[in-house]
């Protein structure tokens, strides 16, 4: 079975600074996709950012990028230059060539000024 | 505007009593997807359709119904909800699922089983 875990309920980084949130999962499949999500108070849920498993490269969004290290099943999320914007929970996400996707439970950005 | 639109935004309703969520998207994707989000255990898909008369069960499936009629339209049917469906749903689209293409909501559906 797939499994998405987040183990950081909660975390919290100066306005400017660097912060790394975590992700491991588990899956038998070779092929897959990796997804970090953000919903900010306003529920809405965005995409922030995607990897295909078969790319070494880590994607980058801006100020967003990610740590995909395939041997270990991780897949963190780094935000640069944190803004008071990025305050909101981010879920991880993985999906296989079934197209059913399975979130982790979840972590909640707090920025501080 | 380019939007997936949700109906009720909330609803508050007692246990047995039918209900339907409608789900709908302008910008002719092929996959939609409803999810239900709990306080501590994140977002859990419950059904998702890659096209039209195509449906398939995600995590979560039991006591949900979905039909995909039309490529814009994949409403979800309780048919006799309970007291555990009380939860936050989100509605989904994507052009041609999410590995490809972005995935974007809904504003989500409160909905209080009584």
């Amino acid at each position: 079975a797939q499994t998405v875990t987040q183990s950081q309920p909660e975390m919290s980084v100066q306005e400017a600074e660097t912060v790394t949130l975590s992700c491991t999962y588990d899956t038998s499949e070779s092929d897959y996709y990796l997804f970090w999500y953000k919903q900010p108070p306003s529920r809405q849920m965005i995409l922030v950012i995607r990897q295909e498993a078969y790319k070494q490269q880590n994607a980058t969004e801006n100020r967003f990028s990610v740590n995909f290290q395939k041997a270990a099943k991780s897949f963190s999320l780094k935000i640069s230059d944190s803004q008071l914007g990025d305050a909101a929970m981010y879920f991880c996400a993985l999906m296989n060539r079934d197209d059913k996707i399975i979130f982790g439970k979840g972590t909640r950005l707090h920025i501080l000024p | 505007e380019a939007q997936v639109t949700q109906n009720p935004r909330y609803l508050i309703t007692v246990t047995g009593k039918k209900l339907t969520v409608t789900c709908s998207q302008n910008m002719n994707h092929e996959y939609m997807s409803w999810y239900r989000q709990d306080p501590g255990l994140g977002l859990r898909q419950i059904y998702y359709s890659m096209n039209v008369e195509v449906t398939d069960k995600g995590d979560v499936p039991e006591g949900y119904k979905v039909s995909r009629k039309e490529k814009r339209n994949f409403p979800l049917i309780l048919e006799s909800p309970s007291p555990n469906q009380t939860s936050l749903y989100f509605c989904a689209s994507s052009l041609g699922g999410p590995r490809t293409d972005t995935q974007y909501f809904g504003p989500g559906t409160r909905l209080t089983v009584l």
